[in-house]
């Protein structure tokens, strides 16, 4: 898979948005922008994710760029539960599924 | 629903001795199976992955190794432990590129 890269650490204020940025400048037609994150102790779960058009869940929003070499994780309201390691990931046809650093989210009350 | 189980979810063990953890997922069939370890503050490593029953990819040579036995059925043995087999291991199952990845809730491995 190609390679992405995050800041190691962000810091966001509760009930603010976040806007967590991944470069991807290598990624190919047929790679998926992926999002997971890590809370302590636990395995990632999965966030979001999309192949070039923005997208919305319950979560966050996706913004992608429209050249696609880089995407925005965006939380609309950080909450103390949102502390966590962000993780993009580019998914294609192959069976890899590798992660990177991530990015460490610090939400302060 | 689909659904992963990994145990156990605490392992002491001492160096040398050998290691099983096992994996297993319901409600799907044909899975892509992944384990990974985390060491303390560190980021995931991909150790292995399987598209199907006895098919096994390495990523990192180590003294561990891996089999599928069954479709949903993933397991990580060790013949001998080193300190440095110490960290989180994780399990996790996927289809298609464009569908999530789903992760158990890990096994936390100190070799003492």
């Amino acid at each position: 898979d190609a390679k992405t890269t995050q800041p190691n650490s962000m810091e966001s204020n509760e009930e603010e948005p976040v806007h967590l940025p991944c470069n991807h400048s290598t990624i190919s037609g047929t790679d998926y922008i992926h999002w997971y994150r890590q809370l302590p102790s636990q395995g990632p779960e999965y966030v979001i994710h999309g192949l070039t058009s923005n997208v919305n869940n319950r979560m966050a929003s996706l913004a992608i760029a429209e050249d696609r070499k880089s995407s925005t994780l965006i939380l609309h309201r950080a909450t103390l539960r949102d502390a966590a390691v962000y993780y993009c990931i580019l998914r294609n046809a192959g069976n890899m599924l590798t992660f990177g650093g991530g990015t460490r989210l610090m939400v302060k009350p | 629903s689909q659904t992963i189980h990994q145990w156990p979810a605490t392992l002491v063990q001492p160096v040398g001795s050998p290691l099983s953890l096992e994996c297993t997922v319901e409600g799907t069939s044909n899975p892509n199976l992944y384990w990974y370890r985390q060491a303390a503050g560190r980021g995931l490593q991909l150790l292995f992955y399987s598209v199907g029953i006895g098919q096994i990819s390495s990523e990192v040579p180590q003294n561990l190794s891996a089999s599928r036995p069954q479709d949903r059925q993933f397991i990580l043995s060790s013949k001998k432990l080193l300190l440095s087999d110490s960290g989180f291991y994780l399990c996790a199952w996927m289809w298609a590129a464009n569908t999530e990845a789903f992760f158990g809730q890990g096994t936390r491995l100190t070799v003492v």
